[in-house]
């Protein structure tokens, strides 16, 4: 069973703090995503990477940093928290397309 | 990535066969057709995916109309774990590309006992 690991599962954060967001993945996958979803929408890509130390700008990628220091591990990074970045936010992996992708159960950040 | 067009929300009861449809008319002949479903406090989960052809597994049958313009997820026997937000997404498949999706409202789809 393919697998993302996310942690923490859940964060408060102060406004204006560094926050790290941190996905872990068993499937030998090449691509790695981090989403953002707020309360009663849908999920927006953040960042993506479809190699290790090597990261592209997904949709919405103002106010974040991303990091893939290997395959199998995919960082957020949110240099100075702000009230704005209050959402869950999700990591995915999926192999090269149309391949189905399988996501993490989320991190839920309130920034204070 | 060309726009899906779903109804905000279906019910159904335990038992029945549910037919959620998606429209998309300005779909381009290589963007795949995906569904997806998110319950709360969880991520979303694959359901199925087709180009031109119907498809079927274990979770849903996957109906595309000829001109692809629309497709209809139908969900059979669904029980009360079948609820759920169902997502329909378009996405070009480029050989070397992952799938970045882009995630709607979605259909809540609500199944009483």
């Amino acid at each position: 069973e393919a697998a993302v690991t996310q942690s923490p599962r859940s964060k408060v954060a102060v406004t204006g703090g560094k926050v790290t967001l941190s996905c872990h993945q068993t499937n030998n996958h090449d691509y790695m995503y981090w989403y953002r979803q707020d309360t009663g929408h849908g999920l927006r890509l953040i960042h993506y990477s479809y190699v290790a130390d090597s990261t592209e700008k997904g949709d919405i990628p103002d106010g974040y940093k991303a990091s893939r220091p290997s395959q199998e591990n995919f960082s957020l990074i949110l240099e100075l928290a702000s009230l704005s970045q209050t959402a869950v936010y999700f990591c995915a992996s999926s192999e090269g397309a149309p391949a189905e992708v399988f996501f993490g159960k989320g991190t839920r950040l309130t920034v204070v | 990535d060309a726009k899906t067009t779903q109804p905000d929300s279906m019910e159904s009861t335990e038992g029945e066969t549910v037919h959620l449809p998606c429209s998309h008319a300005t779909i381009s002949g290589n963007e795949y057709i995906y569904w997806y479903r998110q319950v709360p406090l969880q991520g979303p989960e694959y359901v199925t995916h087709g180009l031109q052809q119907n498809t079927t597994n274990s979770m849903a049958f996957l109906a595309i109309a000829s001109d692809r313009k629309s497709s209809t997820l139908i969900l059979t026997h669904v029980s009360l774990r079948d609820a759920a937000v169902y997502h329909c997404i378009l996405r070009v498949a480029k050989p070397g590309t992952g799938s970045k999706l882009s995630f709607g409202k979605g259909a809540k789809l609500t199944v009483s006992p």
